[in-house]
């Protein structure tokens, strides 16, 4: 079946530092990416998403790139801060039924070190 | 401030018994979820529903029910619980498929 995967399942940079996390996907018709910050003690929220019609979105010190062909994704993260530290899920959209529905990745933990 | 309330943080319960999570959002969304998220697995897609009294299977349905009967409520039913169903669950609620989910704060639920 459809599947996402992630890697690393943890990361540790630190501060001030570049952290990169990378995903596959299976279903070549996905077409929606979403990335999302899962912080202690709260639900995952939405940081940075991108659509089958681009190859890259930033918004501030966060930057997504997308290769179609590869069917690679990845989340980059420039200067990061303590507050960067989370755990961090890549996913994407396949059409399910009436419906669709996104598949998440396993996830990559990851540490700032002051 | 759109918000998804689930009604328990932390549960208990022993093995057997009947245990209802309930969730609920505040955005008029059609589409709303239940995952479980376990260590090293993500979240795991158990059910979902795209309208009131519409119910569609996820990854991982076995040993679970839902019921939606009102728009903004979506309940997650352990008909007997068992302890490998001790785990974090989180509802979520969307507009449709392709835009930001918005997750409630999950409920940690221990099987004894």
């Amino acid at each position: 079946g459809e599947n996402v995967e992630q890697h690393p399942s943890t990361l540790s940079v630190q501060e001030g530092d570049s952290a990169v996390i990378k995903c596959t996907y299976s279903d070549s018709a996905s077409n929606y990416f979403p990335w999302y910050k899962q912080e202690l003690g709260k639900g995952p929220q939405l940081i940075i998403d991108i659509r089958s019609n681009v190859g890259e979105k930033k918004d501030q010190r966060i930057a997504v790139t997308l290769n179609k062909t590869a069917k690679h994704f990845s989340l980059h993260i420039t200067e990061t801060q303590p507050e960067d530290s989370a755990v961090y899920f890549c996913a994407a959209s396949i059409r399910y039924s009436s419906a669709s529905k996104i598949i998440f990745g396993s996830g990559t933990r990851l540490s700032i070190r002051p | 401030d759109v918000k998804v309330t689930q009604s328990s943080r932390y549960l208990v319960k022993r093995t057997g018994e009947k245990v209802f999570l309930e969730c609920v959002q505040d955005m008029d969304h059609e589409n709303m979820f239940w995952y479980r998220q376990d260590p090293g697995l993500g979240l795991r897609l158990i059910y979902f529903s795209y309208d009131v009294k519409m119910k569609e299977k996820g990854d991982i349905p076995e040993g679970y029910s839902v019921s939606r009967e009102k728009k903004e409520r979506f309940s997650l039913i352990l008909e007997s619980a068992s302890t490998n169903q001790t785990s974090m669950y989180l509802c979520a609620s969307v507009r449709d498929g392709l835009h930001e989910q918005f997750f409630g704060p999950g409920t940690r639920l221990t099987v004894l």
